[in-house]
C-alpha cells in the first residue's frame, strides 16, 4: 500500500538557518504529493502541493519538489522564522481521491 | 476563503457514553473524510465519504463508529461506546478532487474520562 516516510524529529534551528525536513514516498502510479502544517494548537493546514513529476510546489518561502527518480518530496525553506515552528507532515494521495496518507509528522523548533 | 468548520472543539464524556462529533465541510466539496490524532502521533484516516455513502474505511473504524450526513450540509462522526483509547484531535476534511488537496477543520478535542 501507499506510505510516507519522514525524518524523525524534533528539528531545532536557530532564526535564519537553512531548513530541510526528508521526505520519501511508497505509491503504486502516480500521486499527489503534500505538506501540512500544524501549528501548536491548531489544525492541519495545507502548505505546498504538487501533482506530478518535476513539480515544485512553494508558499510562504516553503519550497519542495517532486521527485519521480528519487520518491522524494523534501520540504525546504532558505531561512526559518520563529514563527516557523510546527509540526511538519508530508502526505499523499493516489488517484481517485484514495485518503491522504501521512508521515509521521516531524516537529520544527526555531529559536531566536 | 472557504472554510471546513467543526463543533464543538473540545469534548469531554464519560467512558461508554456516545458522542457525536459535527463537521460542516466547504459547500461545494463532494467528498468527506475523518481522521484522528492521538496526542503526539500520526495523523491517521478513519473513513471517506462520497455520494451519501462509506467509499473506504481503515481498520480503526470499527462498529462503534459511524458516520452520517443528515443533510445537505452537516457531517457527523458517532462513536457509540466510547473507550479511554478514542481519547485523540478528530480531524473532518473535504476535498473536491483529492489531487487539489484536502481542506482541513481545526479539530474537535475528545477526551474520554
Amino acid at each position: 500500500g501507499n506510505s510516507v516516510t519522514q525524518m524523525e524529529g524534533p528539528v531545532t534551528l536557530s532564526e535564519e538557518a537553512f531548513l530541510t525536513i526528508n521526505c520519501t514516498y511508497t505509491a503504486t502510479g502516480y500521486p499527489s504529493l503534500f505538506w501540512y502544517v500544524q501549528y501548536p494548537g491548531e489544525g492541519l493546514q495545507l502548505l505546498l502541493k504538487a501533482t506530478k513529476a518535476d513539480d515544485k510546489g512553494s508558499n510562504k518561502g516553503f519550497e519542495a519538489t517532486y521527485r519521480k527518480e528519487t520518491t522524494s518530496f523534501h520540504l525546504e525553506k532558505g531561512s526559518v522564522q520563529v514563527s516557523d515552528s510546527a509540526v511538519y507532515f508530508c502526505a499523499l494521495s493516489g488517484s481517485g481521491n484514495t485518503p491522504l496518507v501521512f508521515g509521521k509528522g516531524t516537529r520544527l523548533s526555531v529559536i531566536a | 476563503e472557504p472554510e471546513v468548520t467543526q463543533t464543538p472543539s473540545h469534548q469531554v464524556t464519560q467512558m461508554g457514553q456516545e458522542v457525536i462529533l459535527r463537521c460542516v465541510p466547504i459547500s461545494n466539496h463532494l467528498y468527506f473524510y475523518w481522521y484522528r490524532q492521538i496526542l503526539g502521533q500520526k495523523v491517521e484516516f478513519l473513513v471517506s465519504f462520497y455520494n451519501n455513502e462509506i467509499s473506504e474505511k481503515s481498520e480503526i473504524f470499527d462498529d462503534q463508529f459511524s458516520v452520517e450526513r443528515p443533510d445537505g450540509s452537516n457531517f457527523t462522526l458517532k462513536i457509540r461506546s466510547t473507550k479511554l483509547e478514542d481519547s485523540a484531535m478528530y480531524f473532518c476534511a473535504s476535498t473536491r478532487a483529492g489531487e487539489n488537496g484536502y481542506t482541513f477543520g481545526s479539530g474537535t478535542r475528545l477526551t474520554v474520562v
